[in-house]
């Protein structure tokens, strides 16, 4: 029973726009939620989080969205660059330090 | 400061086999973890610890042991491997409520 799902796989963008991440849970433990960046042969590594107390975090163009009612949060980067591609997963943890990652999704942004 | 280091990169072995992967972080976070991450399954947490002398299993344990005798390191073990065991493992380790930081990886296959 997946409780962290990103149910794209995959998602190409052009240059510019914007590129928008889904991401659902069904655990309401959770109290955070993280996202994470990875290039091929190359570990995870960290990119934004969010608190359950909140419904929004922006760090320059990425900008994270929680809608805890419907255990959906999204991630947006705008505007997308070539450098972004890359997998995402979204990673919720809680009180104990462990982290539930979901299956992830392939950005492409083509130039 | 290094991060979280892993050793070796690349490993070969034949079934029933054993061997151990190297991890260690120079960030004195309290708490490591060792995941594995197969093509279409995102990361499944293997084991992890919260202190020295600490440890607990994740989703995926079986086949795997670790110990945690210093805050620096956390070694996994295979005692026999096995065809079903071929992955990427990754270390990670943070502080409580914070983000995890990887290494960067060991490709393992077993044939």
């Amino acid at each position: 029973d997946q409780q962290v799902k990103q149910n794209s796989p995959s998602l190409s963008v052009q240059e510019g726009r914007i590129s928008i991440l889904n991401c659902d849970y069904t655990n309401s433990m959770f109290d955070y939620f993280l996202w994470y960046k990875k290039y091929p042969a190359e570990g995870p590594t960290f990119l934004i989080s969010i608190s359950s107390i909140k419904d929004k975090n922006e760090d320059g163009r990425f900008t994270v969205f929680l809608n805890k009612s419907a255990k959906h949060l999204s991630l947006h980067i705008v505007p997308s660059q070539p450098g972004d591609s890359a997998v995402y997963f979204c990673a919720p943890g809680g009180s104990n330090y462990k982290l539930t990652f979901g299956k992830g999704t392939l950005l492409t942004v083509n130039p | 400061n290094a991060g979280v280091t892993q050793t070796p990169k690349f490993q070969v072995l034949k079934t029933g086999q054993s061997m151990t992967l190297q991890c260690a972080q120079d960030m004195n976070h309290e708490y490591m973890s060792w995941y594995r991450q197969d093509p279409g399954m995102g990361l499944r947490l293997i084991h992890y610890s919260v202190g020295a002398g600490i440890t607990d299993q994740g989703e995926v344990p079986n086949g795997y042991n670790v110990s945690r005798s210093t805050t620096e390191d956390f070694p996994l073990r295979l005692l026999s491997a096995a065809p079903s065991q071929t992955s990427v493992y990754f270390c990670a380790s943070s502080r409580q409520g914070s983000e995890q930081y990887f290494g960067p990886g060991t490709r393992l296959t077993v044939t």
